[in-house]
């Protein structure tokens, strides 16, 4: 059963820093099902990435997603102060259909 | 604009049940699956089934199997969970989310189980 795992579990960047998330399958999965969201308190979450690379409509160019096998990475090239949240890797596959990463937590240095 | 709104809090006392709603507007309901996920306080994201508005067929997690039913009333362009047998450890927000992309979340429906 593929498993998901974040690292790390916090990251602590200054505004203006680069940021670099990951996530790693137990398994190699097709990059196509692959997605990362973000997580801001009180709020659901918000689709960044699909299929691994893809930003969603509306993301910012900023953040950016690449990987394949069971290695995966989002980046934030440039963080801005609304871009610390906790974010998710989510995979889907053949059963159960979705699961989600622990999270990686991004704060403000 | 697309999005899906859900019902209300909800306190409930152990063993009892809870049903929390998800109106769909701005799309058309049946051309997209229904997830529900849930997450404790402080927790991640934990994906409970799915529902094909459609159809009405399901798929749950085998940790909620015999304890949620997901079900909707398409003329009202709405979908259900029924969570039974609560304890406290299913105090948590409710999602309901569009899939294959979840690209749509609804707000979030709080439950709390206390006695």
């Amino acid at each position: 059963e593929s498993v998901l795992t974040q690292s790390p579990a916090t990251l602590s960047l200054s505004p203006g820093e680069r940021a670099t998330l990951s996530c790693r399958a137990s398994q190699s999965v097709s990059n196509d099902l692959l997605a990362w969201y973000q997580q801001k308190p009180g709020q659901a979450p918000r689709l960044l990435i699909y299929a691994a690379s893809n930003r969603a409509t509306g993301i910012p160019a900023r953040f950016s997603g690449s990987g394949s096998g069971t290695d995966f990475t989002l980046t934030i090239s440039s963080l801005e102060p609304e871009d610390f949240a906790i974010y998710y890797c989510q995979l889907r596959r053949e059963w159960p259909p979705y699961i989600f990463g622990q999270g990686t937590r991004l704060e403000i240095k | 604009q697309v999005q899906l709104v859900q019902s209300g809090a909800e306190v409930k006392k152990p063993g009892a049940s809870v049903k929390v709603s998800c109106k769909a507007s701005g799309y058309t309901f049946t051309s997209y699956d229904i997830n529900w996920v849930r997450q404790a306080t402080g927790q991640g994201l934990e994906w409970m089934g799915w529902m094909n508005p459609n159809s009405g067929n399901t798929g749950y997690a085998q940790k909620f199997q015999g304890r949620v039913t997901m079900t909707r009333n398409t003329s009202i362009s709405t979908a259900y969970m029924e969570l039974s047998s609560l304890r406290s450890e299913d105090t948590a927000v409710y999602y309901c989310a569009r899939s294959p992309a979840f690209d749509i979340w609804g707000q979030g429906t709080m439950v709390t189980v206390s006695s």
